[in-house]
């Protein structure tokens, strides 16, 4: 099975701030990749696909990148919205979430 | 755009087992595969399996022994059975759509909260 190792688990941050989170496979998985945001109560949102195609309708300052085992979701000028939970998920083999990112106010 | 909604049990006993479905409205369930995804309380999400429309399945290894997943296209439905179930089986259960190609989990349901207990 494919492991999805992300990090970090939680972090703090203003608005403005430019924030990075990433997702480590266990194994090669391409651009099988796509990152969520959730926020309490509601259901997962899609916000980045095939690793680096934004969602249509998914502000600009998202980005995503990387490929194999290695991936990065970028938010530039954090905005007060942009407190979730974020969350990798990899589709080559069967399904595997990573274990989310906290974005909380610092 | 496409609407999923789920609907079942919110209380279901241990050993028995759970039942949901997600229905789809606003487009068809055929060309596109299905998927049910859960959410314990306060923790993160797992991947349980999906069904194409033809009926073809793929599940989680770890609940394949207890899985169950259909689809109905005649009511644009396609429904959830979980065998054996216990406390760790408590979580928010939510169904979504998975395009054939441009990645995964497009369109999600709300959730619906089951809570295992006797």
């Amino acid at each position: 099975d494919i492991q999805m190792t992300q990090s970090p688990s939680s972090l703090s941050a203003s608005v403005g701030d430019r924030v990075t989170i990433t997702c480590r496979a266990s194994q090669a998985i391409s651009n099988d990749l796509g990152w969520y945001q959730q926020k309490p109560g509601k259901a997962p949102k899609r916000l980045i696909y095939s690793a680096s195609s934004l969602q249509s309708g998914v502000p600009s300052r998202f980005s995503g990148s990387g490929s194999g085992t290695e991936f990065t979701l970028t938010i530039s000028n954090l905005q007060p919205e942009d407190f979730a939970t974020y969350y990798c998920l990899q589709h080559n083999s069967y399904r595997t979430f990573g274990q989310g990112t906290k974005v909380e106010i610092k | 755009q496409v609407q999923l909604q789920e609907s079942g049990p919110g209380l279901v006993k241990p050993s028995e087992t759970l039942s949901l479905t997600c229905t789809v409205s606003r487009g068809s369930i055929r060309n596109y595969y299905w998927s049910w995804i859960r959410q314990p309380p306060g923790k993160g999400l797992e991947w349980i399996g999906y069904i194409y429309h033809s009926g073809s399945t793929n599940y989680n290894p770890s609940l394949k022994s207890r899985v169950t997943i259909s689809v109905d296209t005649s009511k644009n439905q396609f429904s959830l059975k979980l065998s054996s179930v216990n406390a760790a089986d408590t979580a928010v259960y939510f169904c979504a759509r998975e395009p054939t190609s441009g990645g995964v989990f497009d369109y999600w349901g709300q959730g619906t909260l089951v809570t295992v207990s006797s």
